[in-house]
């Protein structure tokens, strides 16, 4: 059971290039979170999905997209990499049930240059 | 909307020493309030949580206390130790558990 695995772990990206970020669960949860997080800024949110099929934006969706064909996998795709997407990004889950916790994942660094 | 704040880092002790990292929360409704612990090059785990007023969560000797009067959740820990040093980030969740907000994180360092 590894719960909410992240791949890749690392990138450097030149500007303009696109990249997919991989987030794979086994945990069966509805519920799942992309966020980023900068230095000294918290984590914040940048799409979320409530199931197969469905999915919103967070607090920072713009030049990102996203998808969610099965309850395990939550691509995050980025189109034209700049250098403000520069951060750490993590995937999380959570079952929905009210009061649960998230499970995040290792992170990916990301460099956009 | 809501919104989490917690105290400007980094925070730096010694060994043996008492912590507190204060937060404070504004939310409507009845949120519950987290503590999550990053160390370095991993994820986000949780630390403790409490789901209503007055409830205290505990964990690996930390404290926090859901105080609705204060909106405060404020991090305890009656002696740090040097594997205690990470980001400590104070959270909330809605009413129905699925949207989180985080605070900005407060880096703590223990010195031997």
């Amino acid at each position: 059971n590894a719960g909410v695995t992240q791949t890749p772990k690392f990138r450097i990206l030149k500007i303009g290039q696109s990249m997919t970020l991989q987030c794979t669960q086994d945990m069966n949860h509805n519920y799942m979170y992309w966020y980023r997080q900068d230095p000294g800024m918290g984590l914040k949110l940048i799409y979320y999905s409530v199931g197969a099929g469905i999915t919103d934006k967070g607090e920072v969706p713009n030049g990102y997209n996203v998808s969610r064909s099965t309850t395990e996998d939550f691509p995050l795709r980025l189109e034209l990499a700049a250098p403000s997407q520069t951060s750490v990004y993590f995937c999380a889950i959570n079952s929905g049930r009210g009061n649960e916790k998230l499970f995040f994942g290792s992170g990916t660094q990301l460099s956009v240059l | 909307g809501d919104s989490v704040t917690q105290m400007e880092g980094p925070v730096t002790l010694s060994e043996e020493a008492f912590l507190t990292i204060n937060c404070t929360y504004t939310a409507t409704g009845y949120p519950s309030l987290f503590w999550y612990v990053q160390y370095p090059g991993e994820g986000l785990q949780l630390l403790l949580k409490a789901t209503k007023a007055d409830d205290k969560g505990s964990n690996k000797g930390f404290e926090a206390t859901y105080r609705k009067e204060t909106t405060s959740f404020h991090l305890e820990k009656g002696s740090v130790q040097v594997s205690d040093s990470a980001v400590y980030f104070c959270a909330l969740s809605d009413n129905y558990g699925q949207n989180f907000v985080f605070g900005p994180g407060t880096r703590l360092s223990v010195l031997p």
